[in-house]
């Protein structure tokens, strides 16, 4: 199958700019996650979608940036105006659900990964 | 939330030698989970395991839930295994928060 599709791998703007990065999660993944990486530390959650809800968006700042996840399957990340201090791999991510207690090894918990977005902002 | 801390920050062996990583959490967790981030970037996940202990291949990974830690076995290393290794963790039906993670680095 195919893995979580991510797009674009890189990009590269002026400060103050628009950027929209795309996600396809894989087929049958009700849990989507848009995490941030900074160089040298562990990826930071930005949201987090059930289907098509929004579950998860404290760590979002809402000032300059969206999301949206149509139809429960594609999802767009969107920041507007870009900063400079926005330079960063946006990783998508997605589960086939949220299990509380997950009693056998059904993988539903487990986090598959995209290549992620590489911005850099000049 | 939880706290997430990783140990060593920094490993580097030669070829063949065996590592343990460490991974300390504030809270009770259900859901714990280990993974490789490749040179080129891409997180792949190893395991899914928020207790007891499971094994695949070369690596092995064990966590003690009451006590907070987990523990990731690397044996034999091999020189693509080198990579950063990262713990994440998560209770209740919160999101995975992860730690800074181990980079390691394996020499032939």
């Amino acid at each position: 199958e195919a893995g979580v599709v991510q797009s674009p791998r890189y990009k590269i703007i002026e400060k103050k700019q628009p950027v929209a990065f795309w996600c396809n999660p894989i087929s049958g993944h009700n849990t989507l996650y848009w995490y941030r990486q900074n160089l040298g530390q562990g990826p930071e959650l930005l949201i987090r979608y059930e289907n098509e809800e929004a579950v998860d968006d404290s760590q979002l700042p809402k000032d300059r940036f969206s999301a949206e996840r149509l139809k429960g399957v594609d999802s767009t990340l969107k920041i507007q105006p870009a900063e400079l201090g926005d330079s960063a791999v946006y990783l998508c991510a997605s589960s086939r659900e949220l299990v509380l207690f997950e009693k056998s090894d059904s993988g539903a918990n487990v986090l598959t990964f995209g290549a992620g977005s590489r911005l850099t902002v000049l | 939330g939880i706290q997430v801390e990783q140990s060593p920050p920094d490993l580097i062996l030669q070829e063949g030698a065996n590592s343990t990583l460490r991974c300390n959490f504030s809270d009770s967790v259900n859901n714990l989970q280990w993974f490789h981030q490749n040179p080129w970037g891409q997180l792949i996940n190893l395991f899914y395991i928020p207790s007891g202990t499971k094994q695949n291949g070369r690596l092995s990974a064990t966590t003690v839930a009451t006590e907070r830690y987990s523990l990731l076995y690397i044996s034999s290393s091999q020189t693509t295994d080198s990579g950063v290794y990262f713990c994440a963790v998560a209770s209740g039906y919160s999101t995975l928060t992860f730690g800074k993670g181990t980079m390691l680095l394996v020499s032939p």
